[in-house]
């Protein structure tokens, strides 16, 4: 099965500041590659699929990079609303796996 | 608007065997370019994928689940089930059940949508 590695697993910050999470895979995923925003409480919230493309009504602060292996979802500027844990998901084949997720507090 | 409705028991005695019910509602199941999952969360862990069915009849399973796991779906009900054998606490987590869209062609992922649509999850004690 596919690794996927987030990093970092906690990321510290404050509203306005810009948020850099990362994902690795342990073999290339091409560009396979879903975000979610997880709330406590709520379900999983598609935010870029296919590696770069928001998902519909996802504001544009939000954005997906990467292909292959190495992989960068960027919050631009932090709102009071995004304080949550992010995970990545890859859909090579017909096992997708999860990353271990970051939090961004 | 489509919407996913996870419905079953919220306690299940070890040994025994979770069933659990997704209502889809606004969306016909038979498209061909959507699959249908059910994905968990164990209490302070992350997202496991469990099952995907598609409208061709195609089910796909997590290869540590497998052996105790059937995904199926009566799609004139628009409904889809996740039946789980022999479940132990470390089955204890909450259930999502979920719409996925990919283009698939030969049985091999061209586009990937994402998890787009998810239930509300339903939370399972294994005591």
């Amino acid at each position: 099965d596919i690794v996927l590695t987030q990093s970092p697993a906690t990321l510290s910050l404050s509203p306005g500041d810009r948020a850099t999470l990362s994902c690795r895979a342990s073999q290339s995923v091409s560009t396979y590659l879903a975000w979610y925003q997880k709330k406590p409480g709520q379900a999983p919230r598609l935010l870029i699929y296919e590696a770069s493309e928001r998902a519909t009504g996802i504001p544009d602060r939000f954005s997906g990079s990467g292909s292959g292996t190495d992989f960068t979802l960027t919050i631009s500027i932090l709102e009071p609303e995004d304080f949550a844990t992010y995970y990545c998901q890859q859909r090579r084949n017909w096992f997708p796996t999860f990353g271990g997720g970051t939090k961004v507090e | 608007q489509v919407q996913l409705q996870e419905s079953g028991p919220g306690l299940v005695k070890p040994a025994e065997t979770l069933s659990l019910t997704c209502n889809v509602s606004g969306f016909s199941m038979t498209s061909s370019s959507y699959y249908w999952g059910w994905i968990r969360q164990p209490p302070g862990k992350g997202l496991e994928w469990i099952a995907t069915f598609s409208y061709g009849g195609k089910t796909y399973y997590n290869p540590s689940l497998k052996s105790r796991v059937t995904i199926a779906a009566d799609t004139a009900r628009n409904q889809f089930f996740l039946s789980l054998r022999s479940v132990a606490a470390a089955d204890t987590a909450i259930y999502y059940c979920a719409r996925e869209g990919a283009l698939a062609v030969a049985d091999s992922i061209e586009y990937y949508y994402g998890m787009d649509v998810w239930g509300q999850g339903t939370t399972v004690i294994v005591s």
